[in-house]
């Protein structure tokens, strides 16, 4: 069984809808992270979190410790969020263990 | 602050050659860190330095392999002899501390 696992692994939306993309894992992290990578492009960090939850813009990202889960949801999606979400877990060791990513295509 | 910087962003060789990637991380980080990136495995830690030092080369695939970090301000992952097994993009990250890891644009290598 993979230590994350991410969900759905692909998901295509009409614009403007409500998107959740989760990510649940088996082993004890210090900090549960968010990345997006455009197709050809670089990685972007969107999110750190060890707790709670974090808003940026239209981004929310939620962890739930006790039940080793997180959510990452898009308000008002928009052509331009299309791309691979990537939950990562990092430990004390400083190493990241990623998940396979959630292909994101918004359609207008 | 310019981010990671990665050179070359393309690299086109032929199995046999000699490719050297750089990479020089963000001012004041203390962590550096190379991934390789294809579609069938997605992201995979190569190794990562703290301080110059290399802490972790695990994920070094092979004796082709190797990464120097000769000050805090670059790096280099050599491969040598390539194969068209090592096509792939590689990605250089840094961080400081235990905060958000910053990647680089990556280097997407293609080994004829």
């Amino acid at each position: 069984k993979n230590e994350v696992e991410q969900s759905p692994q692909n998901l295509t939306a009409q614009e403007g809808e409500f998107i959740t993309i989760n990510c649940s894992y088996s082993v004890g992290i210090s900090a549960l992270h968010w990345l997006q990578q455009h197709p050809g492009g670089g990685i972007v960090s969107l999110f750190m979190l060890s707790s709670g939850k974090k808003k940026h813009g239209r981004l929310i990202a939620t962890i739930n410790i006790q039940e080793k889960h997180s959510s990452l949801h898009i308000t008002a999606s928009h052509p331009r969020d299309s791309a691979v979400y990537i939950c990562a877990l990092s430990s004390g060791t400083y190493k990241y263990i990623f998940g396979t990513g959630t292909r994101l295509k918004v359609l207008a | 602050d310019a981010g990671v910087i990665q050179s070359p962003r393309h690299e086109v060789t032929e199995m046999g050659q000699e490719v050297t990637l750089r990479c020089k991380p963000i001012s004041g980080h203390d962590y550096l860190f190379w991934y390789r990136q294809t579609m069938m495995r997605g992201l995979e830690l190569l190794i990562y330095f703290n301080n110059n030092v290399p802490i972790d080369d695990s994920g070094m695939p092979e004796d082709r392999f190797s990464a120097k970090m000769p000050n805090a301000s670059f790096s280099t992952l050599k491969i040598q002899p390539s194969e068209p097994r090592d096509s792939a993009v590689y990605f250089c990250a840094s961080r400081y501390r235990q905060e958000t890891q910053y990647f680089g644009p990556g280097t997407r290598l293609l080994v004829l």
